[in-house]
């Protein structure tokens, strides 16, 4: 069973479209993240919300907005994509704030 | 802005041989975290030290930590091709936020 899954793994959509990337992990951690890794592999969070709420807010444009129903899940949704946010998108999540963090497999958005 | 940085950036080395990556940072720390990320795949933790050990082992790694530099390396002895990957250290930044922060990573290519 996959611990941390993301979907889908792969997005290309055009300039000014609308797109969900949604999480889901099975581990039972009451805090999870997205992070954005550019094509330096350059880690960056973005988001990180413990039992449903948001904790960490980095400085995202608000075209970024993440919606956690429950905390299994933590789903990114970005309205008019640009070509800056072409990258590759990361969940994860953790046990506690401070323990290590079980990554998903990332979903790669190009933006054209 | 960036926690960890290491140390050299990519590494060629032939199989057999030990690799040593090393890692700095800016803050004082909870724990450090190594993660390995395959090509096109997500993170995966390797190991995790905490603040008031000096040196840990797990299989063919060791990492050790030095506080007063604020500085830690990860040694991979008797690599292997499997070994091929980018390594990142990982520090909390303070607190209790769970605010992961990343390294540049380091990318290790290990020659058959």
């Amino acid at each position: 069973d996959t611990a941390v899954s993301q979907t889908p793994k792969y997005l290309v959509t055009q300039m000014g479209n609308d797109k969900s990337i949604k999480c889901e992990q099975n581990l039972g951690h009451d805090t999870m993240y997205w992070y954005k890794q550019d094509s330096k592999k350059f880690l960056k969070i973005m988001f990180s919300y413990n039992n449903k709420e948001l904790i960490i807010n980095e400085t995202v444009p608000n075209r970024f907005s993440p919606k956690s129903p429950d905390k299994a899940h933590l789903n990114l949704h970005i309205n008019s994509l640009e070509l800056g946010d072409s990258a590759v998108y990361f969940c994860a999540s953790s046990q506690k704030r401070v323990t290590e963090a079980f990554f998903g497999q990332g979903t790669r958005l190009t933006v054209v | 802005s960036q926690q960890g940085e290491e140390d050299p950036q990519a590494l060629s080395i032939q199989e057999g041989e030990n690799a040593t990556m090393n890692c700095s940072y800016k803050t004082s720390i909870n724990n450090l975290q190594w993660y390995r990320q395959n090509s096109g795949r997500g993170l995966v933790h390797l190991i995790l030290i905490r603040s008031n050990e000096r040196e840990k082992h797990s299989g063919r790694l060791r990492v050790t930590l030095d506080t007063s530099k604020k500085s830690s390396s990860l040694l991979i002895t008797a690599s292997r091709a499997a070994d091929t990957a980018s390594y990142f250290c990982a520090t909390f930044s303070g607190g209790n936020t769970g605010k992961l922060i990343f390294g540049q990573g380091t990318t290790l290519q290990v020659k058959p």
